[in-house]
């Protein structure tokens, strides 16, 4: 039963590019989290989706980031005209439903920004 | 929002030694989880407790839901305890997790 699956492990992308991060959830999920965790920082909520749905997006940045989790397809964070602060790993998390169970996470993705 | 305090913030113990690391919340929850952070940054989930007591090998945990807060007991500790370990919680009016700031643990040989 695969996990959380997050797509690419690391990324590399030089300032003002487009980051786009891809999260398959576990089979049976249909409850998509996206945080962020800067260096030595805890992890910080940016987004919680559903299928086609965006359900709570107030830890997301005004502007550059958007989220989406389509009807069919992994769930993507895309991060356009990147700058230096948004150097971080991305965590994705999925549940089985909103209340009572856990979250189960993913490796992440390392962005870095040249 | 809710607020997540875990205690101590650092931690160094010799190989073999025990400890309890705490996580108070400040708010009603109905999720609350434990994650170690592993030296190659992946979160691994200890357990899911909003309340009671759970043992997993030499880890257990308890949360007492009506005081609000949650302990991590780390038995006979070995090198590869050694990382960041989470407390992260949700309220019980919404899903999202908020995490604590972590305990860095150490474990020397």
């Amino acid at each position: 039963n695969a996990g959380v699956m997050q797509n690419p492990r690391h990324l590399v992308r030089r300032r003002g590019q487009e980051a786009r991060l891809r999260c398959s959830p576990m089979k049976g999920h249909s409850h998509v989290y996206w945080y962020r965790q800067l260096p030595e920082e805890g992890l910080k909520f940016m987004v919680y989706l559903q299928k086609e749905n965006i359900i709570d997006e107030s830890g997301m940045p005004k502007e550059r980031f958007s989220a989406e989790f389509p009807k069919e397809g992994p769930s993507i964070l895309r991060i356009q005209q990147v700058v230096r602060g948004d150097s971080a790993a991305y965590f994705c998390a999925s549940s089985r439903s909103a209340d009572n169970q856990p979250q189960h996470f993913g490796d992440g993705t390392r962005l870095s920004i040249l | 929002g809710i607020q997540v305090e875990q205690s101590p913030p650092d931690l160094i113990l010799q190989e073999g030694a025990n400890s309890t690391l705490r996580c108070n919340f400040s708010d009603s929850v109905n999720n609350l989880q434990w994650f170690h952070q592993n030296p190659w940054g992946q979160l691994i989930n200890l357990f899911y407790i909003p309340s009671g007591t759970k043992q997993n090998g030499r880890l257990s945990a308890t949360t007492v839901a009506t005081e609000r807060y949650s302990l991590l007991y780390i038995s006979s500790s070995q090198t590869t305890d050694s990382g960041v370990y989470f407390c992260a919680v949700s309220e019980t009016s919404g899903s999202r997790l908020t995490f604590g700031e972590g305990t860095q643990l150490t474990v020397n040989p």
